[in-house]
């Protein structure tokens, strides 16, 4: 079956702007994770979702980012008024949820903040 | 929570030799322990997985060992090749309920032809 997927895979832009990063992940796992991915580095988690339970959003680095989960699907990181370092791969990965953790990465998206 | 320690940060090791990641959890319930591979602009992958119930499983030239009364686990390669150069995370988690899976830092393998 369809894998995670992400949209888009690069986005360029200028500081100060905002971005919307989009994830979908494998049909009907309840798991939803964001990761932030500088060069080089490890995996920075940022958020995780599971089912409609609220969001553990403890690794989110400002306020200027967010994510949201519509329908319990597709996921939305938002990034307000970018900023230089905020330039990184940014990958999403889903999993069963409560029948599993097995973990499936999505491409990601890079993003570069000009 | 869980807390995930992985050793050493970077290995070089000469081709057709083995090598070995090890990794240390913090949670003694946590009972799954996957090991990914992220080859350079990819994303990372799974390459084996092992839970509490064994304490070893192979898979051709790789094979992870879990100890659980010192709560670590190690990633070993043998005979390694080129392509086995790439990042290794380790993680752990609690496989069951909504629990979160956590990471390594990651190491940097090389392989030295």
């Amino acid at each position: 079956g369809a894998g995670v997927s992400q949209s888009p895979s690069n986005k360029v832009t200028e500081k100060g702007k905002d971005v919307e990063l989009r994830c979908d992940p494998i049909s009907g796992h309840t798991a939803l994770y964001w990761y932030r991915q500088s060069l080089g580095q490890g995996l920075e988690f940022l958020i995780y979702f599971q089912g409609n339970s609220a969001p553990d959003k403890s690794g989110l680095p400002s306020d200027r980012f967010s994510a949201e989960r519509t329908g319990g699907s597709v996921s939305t990181l938002t990034i307000q008024r970018t900023q230089q370092e905020d330039s990184a791969v940014y990958l999403c990965a889903s999993s069963p949820g409560l029948a599993g953790v097995r973990m499936y990465f999505g491409p990601g998206t890079r993003l570069t903040v000009l | 929570g869980e807390n995930v320690e992985q050793h050493p940060s970077t290995l070089s090791v000469q081709e057709g030799d083995s090598a070995v990641i090890k990794c240390t959890y913090s949670d003694s319930a946590s009972n799954y322990f996957p090991w990914y591979k992220q080859e350079l602009g990819k994303r990372p992958q799974l390459i084996i997985d092992i839970r509490s119930n064994v304490g070893e499983k192979k898979d051709q030239r790789i094979a992870v060992t879990l100890n659980k009364t010192a709560k670590h686990f190690s990633l070993h390669i043998t005979e390694t090749q080129p392509e086995d150069s790439a990042v290794y995370f380790c993680a752990a988690s609690i496989d069951q309920g909504a629990q979160k899976l956590v990471f390594g830092q990651g190491t940097r393998l090389t392989i030295n032809p």
